[in-house]
């Protein structure tokens, strides 16, 4: 049972490329988050999508766009990179809505904008 | 806007210490409340969590926490840690005002010195 996969682990990117952050859950369940983690801000919501179709924005969606592709996957883009996006990315998934259960993590992307 | 406090940034502690790590929140209404950890180079799991009932909550690998309400607070507490324990703490809370918004605090890392 692999929980919440993420892909890539690793990436670096230039100023203005682009690249998709993917993350799988074999867990069953409806809700799945993109949070970026920032030294000393703790981690902060960039999207949250509660069913497979629905999207909604977080505390720091600028920059970013999302694409729940089906209930398993949900999908992160970057359209053009910004050394202010440099950050660690964590895919969860939780089994209720939104903000009633416990959520899973995914291993974690780091990206590194130059 | 709601938000998470976690005072203390970084701790440091020597084995079979007491330990305590301060969190609280901004808001007065109804919330959940959760402590994760994220071991080095690993992702956040969760340590404890609490919805409603007994207000000391007691978690995986011997921590337990108190929801004091009319302090907004949710400290974390372990009465002898170990070097095992070093890691980044985080509190988190659901503001159910903003539509069950899960916030985290900025992390405590805890350094246990063998």
């Amino acid at each position: 049972n692999a929980g919440v996969t993420q892909t890539p682990k690793f990436q670096v990117l230039k100023t203005g490329q682009s690249m998709t952050l993917q993350c799988a859950q074999d867990m069953n369940h409806n809700s799945m988050y993109w949070y970026r983690q920032d030294p000393g801000m703790g981690l902060r919501l960039i999207y949250y999508s509660a069913s497979e179709g629905t999207t909604d924005k977080g505390e720091v969606p600028n920059g970013y766009n999302v694409s729940r592709l089906n209930k398993r996957e949900f999908s992160l883009r970057l359209e053009s990179a910004a050394p202010s996006q440099t950050s660690v990315y964590f895919c969860a998934s939780s089994e209720r809505g939104r903000g009633t259960g416990e959520l899973f993590f995914g291993e974690g992307s780091r990206l590194t904008v130059l | 806007a709601q938000s998470v406090s976690q005072h203390n940034h970084h701790v440091i502690l020597s084995e079979a210490a007491s330990l305590e790590l301060g969190c609280n929140y901004s808001y007065g209404g109804t919330v959940n409340l959760f402590w994760y950890v994220q071991y080095p180079g690993q992702h956040l799991q969760l340590l404890l969590k609490y919805f409603s009932g007994d207000p000391l909550v007691k978690g995986i690998k011997g921590f337990e926490a108190e929801f004091i309400k009319s302090k907004f607070s949710f400290n974390l507490r372990k009465p002898s840690v170990q070097w095992s324990d070093t890691a980044e703490y985080f509190c988190a809370v659901i503001f159910y005002n903003q539509g069950g918004k899960l916030i985290f605090g900025q992390g405590t890392e805890l350094s246990v010195k063998p």
